[in-house]
């Protein structure tokens, strides 16, 4: 099946710093990626979706200026916490689908974040 | 507005099976998904239904019902393994998906 490779897989930052996450689709073109957060013992949160080439797309509560979200090609999409805080620590997930967009979308590994 | 249902937790014993309900409403329908998701891992794709039937893949099977807005995972022959939270999603017609809180599914010998 599809790959979808993420990076870090965990990262401890201190308060006040900015940490990019990096997602690839690593075996096929992802014309969309999406970006989600999730909680200890909760459901995943989607934060945004981005298309190759166009602005992200939030959902509502999510900030623009503090996630910021790049999806420069076709396989490679990034998320970055600027001036991250204890609050963002969480689990970040990507997920990409293809060219046909009613397939399954494939996950990355996640991204555990620690801010401290 | 959209919205997911599945129930928030299940027992069950080893060796048995289990079926975990879920149901949907979306705007507009491309499928329905079910994924594994063991704790501080990502979620693991289970599988895909868009058509009304039941698909078997080994253990797991995953019935789906587009005009009740229903689906269902069936986990057989249980594995302690399966232990996990399984979620339901379903993808809108904006090809976003929907997902559902999970169901925590527990295992006993």
């Amino acid at each position: 099946g599809a790959v979808v490779s993420q990076h870090p897989s965990w990262v401890i930052c201190k308060s006040g710093t900015s940490v990019k996450i990096e997602c690839r689709s690593l075996d096929f073109q992802a014309t969309t990626m999406f970006w989600y957060r999730q909680f200890p013992k909760q459901s995943l949160m989607l934060m945004a979706t981005s298309n190759e080439g166009s602005k992200a797309t939030y959902e509502q509560g999510v900030e623009k200026d503090k996630f910021l979200i790049n999806h420069a090609s076709l396989t490679l999409s990034t998320l970055t916490v600027t001036s991250a805080h204890p609050e963002d620590s969480s689990f970040y997930i990507c997920s990409a689908t293809g060219l046909s967009g009613n397939t399954e979308a494939f996950f990355g590994q996640g991204t555990r974040l620690t801010v401290v | 507005g959209q919205n997911i249902d599945q129930p928030t937790e299940m027992t069950a014993t080893e060796g048995a099976i289990v079926q975990i309900n879920c149901t949907y409403q979306t705007s507009g329908f491309n499928g329905l998904f079910w994924y594994q998701q063991h704790a501080g891992e990502a979620p693991t794709f289970l599988s895909y239904n868009v058509l009304d039937g039941l698909e078997e893949k080994g253990r797991f099977s995953s019935f789906l019902s587009r005009s009740k807005g229903y689906s269902y995972l069936l986990l057989k022959e249980l594995q302690m393994k399966d232990s996990a939270s399984y979620l339901c999603a379903a993808m809108d017609s904006n090809y976003q998906l929907i997902w559902g809180a999970g169901t925590k599914l527990i295992i006993k010998p």
